[in-house]
């Protein structure tokens, strides 16, 4: 089983739409990071979150941490093309390996133009 | 900052054959890295922690034995996948931990593409 249940698993939407992106669990982070990586690159970090609540904006993405730090969202407004690519929750938690990250299954983003 | 490389970027070996794999870290010591493997279309899969000057841990189901991991300095660590054969072909992507104030962070190399003919 899965410790962060990431989804949806695939999205393919017109450019211009809106989408949203879930990871949640029944467990506690102590921080919580989304990746994005392209075909044949590695993860490239986006944004961490690290207090219950928090929210984060990087241009049209908007990262949200819950309240009780078990879940999190990530928000596109306006996807266009160059969003295409896999996105990958990754939460960390107290008492793991410092900085072991436990990962969702990741939701494969696809943009139409 | 944060930035991590790997080489070789891609590989082809014969079966039976050892393949080293190197993990940089260029812009910050990383006294924790780690190592995964990701099929086409999948999320990554932990294999080992590897630890500056220690022994690396191993993730269940992964052979020590066969997926050797050395971190000889606080910039390198390697992965060796001895006697290759064609199911351990994959994509070996490596991570450098990096501490911030009240967290660490995973900053990804580029990946390495392995085919064992």
């Amino acid at each position: 089983t899965q410790l962060l249940e990431q989804s949806p698993q695939f999205l393919s939407i017109q450019e211009g739409e809106n989408l949203t992106v879930y990871c949640n669990s029944s467990s506690v982070f102590s921080s919580l990071q989304w990746y994005r990586q392209e075909p044949g690159e590695g993860p490239v970090l986006l944004v961490t979150v690290v207090t219950g609540g928090e929210v984060k904006k990087l241009k049209r993405l908007t990262f949200q941490f819950g309240d009780a730090r078990k879940d999190s969202s990530l928000h596109i407004t306006a996807a266009q093309p160059g969003d295409t690519g896999l996105y990958l929750c990754a939460g960390a938690r107290r008492g793991s390996t410092l900085g072991r990250l436990y990962f969702g299954r990741g939701t494969q983003l696809t943009v139409w133009p | 900052g944060a930035v991590v490389s790997q080489h070789p970027s891609w590989v082809i070996c014969k079966s039976g054959t050892s393949v080293k794999i190197e993990c940089r870290s260029l812009d910050f010591q990383a006294t924790t890295m780690f190592w995964y493997r990701q099929f086409p279309k999948q999320s990554l899969m932990l294999m080992a922690t590897s630890n500056e000057g220690s022994k690396a841990t191993y993730e269940q189901g992964v052979e020590k034995d066969k997926f050797l991991i050395n971190h000889a300095s606080l910039t390198l660590s390697t992965l060796t996948v001895t006697s290759a054969h064609p199911e351990d072909s994959s994509f070996y992507i490596c991570s450098a931990a990096q501490p911030r104030d009240t967290h660490y962070e995973q900053y990804f190399g580029p990946g390495t593409r392995l085919t064992v003919t």
